[in-house]
């Protein structure tokens, strides 16, 4: 069965420092996601992106944060300059269209230290 | 109570029984589906339902859906101890990019 693949499964980074987490979405899905899960916490959407950009983005996704489909496959996000608030899963996702449901990734996990 | 809230917040049965939870939401939706978590682990999607269904199954699964009340249930029957997980609702709300809007999750455990 398709999966979408996340990379690397943990990081630990320095407060400051930049961090870029990678997914490899399955290949025929349409719609890319990233959502976050703090520890004990909801899972909270970040952004969406469709067609080569943002379609919709929440709050907590600020100037901090980019989004990147760099060459058809790979579908990254970039963190700029970490914040201990940042510690979290990171969980991409993908679909194919509007009522299909996600496909998750195994999801990177985030210390910032 | 929030957009996508389950409960129980924690359930605990015998392998065997039938486990069922319960979510609600507030606005107009797509769909609504039903992912699993196992402890830190990524999330299964495990059964979408469509607005203008009422019910659905999937193996040992059985959702429904009652728009007029804004809520789901999600039955798991014959439970298993590899049942055992956190199990959430989230909505595709109408008119949204297809984002999802996740519940705080039921815990169930499942004793062999």
């Amino acid at each position: 069965e398709p999966e979408v693949t996340q990379t690397p499964s943990h990081q630990v980074t320095q407060m400051g420092q930049e961090v870029i987490l990678r997914c490899v979405p399955i290949s025929n899905h349409l719609y890319f996601y990233w959502y976050r899960q703090i520890l004990g916490q909801k899972v909270e959407f970040l952004v969406s992106f469709y067609n080569n950009e943002i379609s919709e983005k929440s709050e907590i996704f600020d100037d901090q944060f980019s989004v990147e489909r760099p060459d058809g496959s790979n579908f990254t996000l970039k963190i700029r300059s970490t914040k201990l608030e940042d510690s979290a899963m990171y969980f991409c996702a993908s679909t194919l269209q509007g009522n299909y449901g996600y496909t998750f990734g195994s999801g990177t996990r985030l210390t910032v230290v | 109570s929030q957009q996508g809230e389950e409960d129980p917040q924690a359930l605990s049965i015998q392998e065997g029984e039938n486990a069922t939870m319960n979510c609600s939401y507030k606005t107009s939706i797509n769909n609504l589906q039903w992912y699993r978590q196992n402890s830190g682990r990524g999330l299964v999607h495990l059964i979408l339902i469509r607005s203008n269904e009422r019910e659905k199954h999937s193996g040992r699964l059985r959702v429904t859906l009652d728009t007029s009340k804004k809520s789901s249930s999600l039955l798991i029957t014959a439970s298993r101890a590899a049942d055992t997980a956190s199990y959430f609702c989230a909505t595709d709300e109408a008119g949204s990019a297809r984002q999802l809007t996740f519940g705080s999750g039921t815990q169930l455990t499942v004793l062999p």
